[in-house]
């Protein structure tokens, strides 16, 4: 099946937990984005994995953290988590460079209570 | 911060209207891609303008790139109930390799 699949669809956490958001990309698209969107907001860059290896980051504190693997499947955690991490997180990917369209999947809804 | 900035944020029209979307960002920019999002769901990828080009066709959409002004517009043309969303500008900084997106337009189109 072609297209980002992301899992959980919604999850609720408690502040101070961690969490693992899931994210399975297309076969070939190398590069992996995850964003963070707000209620109302444009999504914010977390950071980005070009074969297994994080190539960008965003101005998203050290808690965040991310794996990319062989299988084109790849992982946002967070620890420690806030009130204000509730939002909806996405995971991006393509294949080719820069001058190509992400696909992106449907997204997590996290909320932290 | 955000790189796209769109104008307006909210836009109302008629089916088979047309509807007209600015965006104004700040750096160099290898390309601007625009994105919908359909009720907080998944972004989709619409079209992606290079840095070198001025105007480009898909479908129903026209974008145009003024990098002297450093803005874009997205026209959809003869829009459709479908064409509700909130679209989305997004640059990819020169230099750089991430989207930076602007904060939305929400385009209503009443049937």
């Amino acid at each position: 099946e072609t297209g980002v699949t992301q899992s959980p669809t919604h999850l609720i956490k408690t502040r101070g937990q961690q969490v693992t958001l899931r994210c399975s990309s297309q076969s070939g698209h190398n590069t992996v984005s995850w964003y963070q969107q707000a209620l109302g907001q444009g999504p914010q860059f977390i950071f980005q994995y070009y074969r297994e290896e994080e190539n960008g980051r965003g101005n998203f504190p050290p808690r965040f953290s991310g794996l990319q693997f062989p299988n084109y499947s790849s992982e946002l955690n967070v620890n420690a988590l806030e009130l204000d991490d509730s939002a909806l997180y996405l995971c991006a990917s393509r294949t080719g460079g820069m001058d190509y369209g992400y696909t992106f999947g449907s997204g997590t809804r996290l909320t932290v209570v | 911060s955000q790189q796209g900035e769109e104008d307006p944020q909210a836009l109302s029209i008629q089916e088979g209207e047309n509807a007209t979307m600015n965006c104004s960002y700040k750096t160099s920019i290898n390309n601007l891609q625009w994105y919908r999002q359909n009720s907080g769901r998944g972004l989709v990828h619409l079209i992606l303008i290079r840095s070198n080009e001025r105007e480009k066709h898909s479908g129903r959409l026209r974008v145009t790139l003024d990098t002297s002004k450093k803005s874009s517009s997205l026209l959809i043309t003869a829009s459709r109930a479908a064409d509700t969303a909130s679209y989305f500008c997004a640059t990819v900084p020169y230099g750089n390799n991430r989207l930076a997106f602007g904060k939305g337009n929400q385009v209503v189109v009443i049937p």
